[in-house]
């Protein structure tokens, strides 16, 4: 199957820094890349939906100017959470779609982000 | 959002029992999918079921798709020790966006 790769894995840091979270396919081409947020036992939130070449769309609710994404290519796109608060700690999820109709979501290992 | 239901949210089961769980949804869709999740790692796509098709098979897996009722069933025989993990469905109702339910949480005993 697809192969979505995401790094970090985990990142620990302090309160005002920024982080950037980078979401890899492997082996396809990635029109669109979709970004989540799980908290402890929940389901995934959609985040925000990038698409290669163009301005990301964010759900309602997501603050566009702390969570900055960019998808400069069709193989990777990136979640930079800017000047992180202890609030922003979650596991954030990436995944990959070519955009073909019925075919599923390839997603990544996950970043697990905790703000000191 | 979420748009989706899962029922039970959680299940244990002895090793070698079938494992059935249950999500429903709320709007017309163009396909359902359910994923696994081991603990603190990513999804890992089962299988996708259209919305024109009933029931689909994957090894031991087997997922139903009531349009109707809007639900769909996932079904896990002879489980495994391996099988221990969250499950979601997924609903793709446009766009390619993903409406996940809240999960199933298996646990299957040795």
């Amino acid at each position: 199957g697809a192969v979505v790769s995401q790094h970090p894995s985990w990142v620990i840091c302090k309160s005002g820094t920024s982080v950037k979270i980078e979401c890899r396919s492997l082996d396809f081409q990635a029109t669109t890349m979709f970004w989540y947020r799980q908290f402890p036992k929940q389901s995934l939130m959609l985040m925000a939906t990038s698409n290669e070449g163009s301005k990301a769309t964010y759900e309602q609710g997501v603050e566009k100017d702390k969570f900055l994404i960019n998808h400069a290519s069709l193989t990777l796109s990136t979640l930079t959470v800017t000047s992180a608060h202890p609030e922003d700690s979650s596991f954030y999820i990436c995944s990959a779609s070519s955009r073909q109709h019925n075919q599923p979501q390839h997603f990544g290992d996950g970043t697990r982000l905790s703000i000191l | 959002s979420q748009q989706g239901e899962e029922d039970p949210q959680a299940l244990s089961i002895q090793e070698g029992e079938n494992a059935t769980m249950n999500c429903s949804y709320k709007t017309s869709i163009n396909n359902l999918q359910w994923y696994r999740q081991n603990s603190g790692r990513g999804l890992v796509h089962l299988i996708l079921i259209r919305s024109n098709e009933r029931e689909k098979h994957s090894g031991r897996l087997r997922v139903t798709l009531d349009t109707s009722k809007k639900s769909s069933s996932l079904l896990i025989t002879a489980s495994r020790a391996a099988d221990t993990a969250s499950y979601f469905c997924a609903t793709d109702a446009s766009s390619y966006k993903l409406s996940f339910g809240a999960g199933t949480t298996v646990t299957v005993r040795a």
